[in-house]
């Protein structure tokens, strides 16, 4: 099994529509949690990251379910510009920032 | 300007050749990773640096080597580069200051390994 595992898409969605992504993980001593963005051939930038009790940054918002081990992330209101890779990334915080990376979710928003 | 650097973006070289990746950081990170990410396998860390004399192995080091010549440099190097070396590297730098889980990458770099 994957430490981190997530549908690898490609959600194909109209602007203006809601979406969501789930991420689910192997290591149930995971510490923190996080979404990054990944544009084509760029680097990537985290976008949030994931509170226990779900959090919200503008369009977008987190949730955690440790009891099930999952992740997820909704975006609200597509734009043209979310089209991207969501990477799932989790922290199994062992005395150091080892990120644990999942695959990433491409999202494809057309107008 | 970029906080994180990478030379050279794209480089194309034979198996068995020598080759060096460098990165370089403004933000005065103390801590410095590499990865490389493949297609459907994601981001896997090959070394990390907490400071200039502290280098650890991440979960693929088997054919590379590493050097902190400074805070600000970390150097990627693959001894004897064979094929499924091809990947996109990427260079990173943390503060643990800052957060747990936050990573500043640099642009990445193109390696194709004939």
């Amino acid at each position: 099994r994957k430490e981190v595992e997530q549908d690898p898409g490609p959600f194909n969605v109209p602007e203006g529509a809601t979406v969501a992504f789930n991420c689910t993980y192997s290591n149930s001593a995971s510490q923190s949690f996080f979404w990054y963005r990944q544009d084509c051939r760029k680097e990537p930038k985290l976008l949030m990251s994931v509170y226990s009790s779900g959090n919200e940054d503008g369009r977008f918002t987190a949730q955690l379910n440790r009891a099930s081990q999952y992740i997820s992330l909704l975006i609200r209101d597509s734009k043209l510009s979310d089209s991207a890779t969501y990477l799932c990334v989790v922290n199994w915080n062992t005395g150091f920032q080892k990120l644990v990376f999942g695959t990433g979710t491409r999202l494809l928003v057309s107008p | 300007d970029a906080d994180v650097t990478q030379t050279p973006r794209n480089r194309i070289t034979k198996t068995g050749k020598r080759i060096m990746l460098e990165c370089s950081q403004t933000k005065g990170h103390d801590r410095m990773y590499w990865y490389r990410q493949d297609p459907g396998l994601g981001l896997r860390l090959i070394y990390y640096s907490f400071d200039v004399k502290d280098i650890n192995k991440g979960e693929i080091s088997d054919g590379y080597s590493v050097s902190r010549q400074a805070q600000a440099k970390f150097s990627l190097s693959l001894e004897s580069a064979i094929p499924n070396q091809t990947a996109l590297y990427f260079c990173a730098t943390s503060d643990p200051g800052t957060g747990d889980g936050e990573q500043f990458f640099g642009p990445g770099t193109r390696l194709t390994v004939l």
